[in-house]
């Protein structure tokens, strides 16, 4: 079956921009994270979604940054006002249930100049 | 707090040789482990985890890790190195102990094979 997706695949943006960034989970998956990749900080947990609800949101790294699921399905990722520090690559993952397994999308890679 | 510490950020091996990629961790609960490698341009895979049943773990495409309380490691290895398992694997450690939960990576680990 298909596996998680995210997109855009790249994204490439201005200083001070907004950008969202979409993931759509494997279908009946009720957990859904989002990470961070990048060369300084590694892979950093950002947000979890259980259902259309976010019981941790303790890895947001600032207010900028913000996550909603509708449906218990899509989920959206917002970076408002886009700094330098924020080019990364954005993972998402979902799992069938909080303590099963987590399959990750291919990510997208933001790159902010 | 939960963490993981990679030991090595590069690993080479030549093509037929043993790897041995290493993880420390610190856990305040008994932990539950994984590693995942990433292929370059792929997404993240799961190759095994531990969640206190066996201390010895077996893996796809032939990796295993040992978990060792009493030495806090959680070592991936594998007898016989293959071109394609050129990657960087990642040690992880789950923030909730027996759950999966929100995972807490290592730095990752760049393993190299050299034919």
């Amino acid at each position: 079956g298909a596996g998680v997706s995210q997109s855009p695949s790249n994204k490439v943006t201005e200083k001070g921009k907004d950008v969202e960034l979409r993931c759509d989970p494997i279908s009946g998956h009720t957990a859904l994270y989002w990470y961070r990749q990048s060369l300084g900080q590694g892979l950093e947990f950002l947000i979890y979604f259980q259902g259309n609800s976010a019981p941790d949101k303790s890895g947001l790294p600032s207010d900028r940054f913000s996550a909603e699921r509708t449906g218990g399905s899509v989920s959206t990722l917002t970076i408002q006002r886009t700094q330098q520090e924020d080019s990364a690559v954005y993972l998402c993952a979902s799992s069938l249930k909080p303590d099963h397994e987590q399959y990750f999308g291919p990510g997208t890679r933001l790159t902010v100049t | 707090a939960q963490s993981v510490t990679q030991l090595d950020s590069h690993v080479s091996v030549s093509e037929g040789t043993p790897v041995l990629l290493r993880c420390n961790y610190s856990s305040s609960y008994s932990p539950s482990l994984f590693w995942y490698v990433q292929h370059p341009n792929k997404g993240l895979q799961l190759l095994l985890k531990y969640t206190s049943a066996a201390t010895l773990v077996k893996g796809i495409n032939g990796f295993e890790a040992e978990f060792k309380k009493s030495e806090t490691s959680f070592h991936l290895t594998k007898p016989s190195a293959h071109m394609s398992d050129a990657a960087e694997y990642f040690c992880v450690v789950s923030e909730y102990g027996g759950s999966q939960g929100n995972l807490i990576f290592g730095k990752g680990t760049k393993l190299s094979v050299k034919p």
